[in-house]
């Protein structure tokens, strides 16, 4: 079936780093994939998403590239701010099916 | 905007008691959800209601009884539920059932004593 895998965390970073969090996927078809952040006591935010192969998502200096041959959705940011810590889903959607979750990498963010 | 708001924000209650978490959202989005969450984990799917009827029921415990008086409010009836049923409970919703972005409330964290 349908999955995704993550890097496993705690990924522990210094201000200004930079970050690459990995994520492939196990998918048939064309899944629309995406990034969700959960601060601290909160829900989860849509932090960006792709829907097809080498669309790049965007958001808050976050980016990751739709990449079919290598079935990954990594997500990057140049410099990291400690604001940034929370922890990082990265989940699949296929088409009309329920959106997949990866078990998630939680970022921490030292000044 | 993709506001998805949910209330209470914080629930304890004990295992007799019966209670109600309420989820709404204004963006006209046909597809709604609820998810179970546990801490450090990723949320699981519990049901999912399409064009106001029940459309998935991820074998939830009966204990869990969810309503969608409207295509906007999705309610979620809590009865006699057991200490390891607190959790994170998140509401989300999708312009259309099987497509598109969810997008997730705050949660209700419930506490059950």
């Amino acid at each position: 079936g349908d999955s995704v895998t993550q890097m496993e965390g705690p990924v522990t970073l210094s201000e200004e780093a930079f970050l690459t969090i990995n994520c492939t996927y196990t998918a048939t078809g064309y899944p629309s994939l995406f990034w969700y952040v959960q601060y601290p006591g909160e829900g989860l935010q849509l932090l960006l998403k792709a829907t097809k192969a080498d669309d790049k998502g965007s958001n808050k200096g976050f980016e990751a590239t739709y990449r079919k041959e290598t079935t990954s959705f990594h997500l990057e940011k140049g410099s990291v701010q400690v604001s940034d810590s929370a922890v990082y889903f990265c989940a699949l959607r296929p088409q009309g099916g329920k959106l997949i979750f990866g078990q998630g990498t939680e970022l921490s963010v030292k000044p | 905007d993709t506001e998805v708001t949910q209330t209470p924000k914080h629930l304890v209650m004990g295992m007799t008691n019966k209670k109600s978490l309420k989820c709404e959202q204004h963006m006209g989005h046909r597809a709604m959800y609820w998810y179970k969450q546990k801490a450090k984990k990723p949320p699981e799917l519990m049901f999912v209601y399409s064009y106001e009827k029940l459309s998935i029921n991820e074998s939830v415990p009966s204990r869990f009884s969810p309503e969608c008086p409207n295509s906007s409010l999705l309610n979620l009836h809590l009865h006699a539920l057991q200490p390891e049923d607190s959790a994170l409970y998140l509401c989300a919703s999708s312009q259309l059932p099987g497509t598109n972005t969810q997008y997730f409330g705050p949660g209700t964290r419930l506490t059950v004593l």
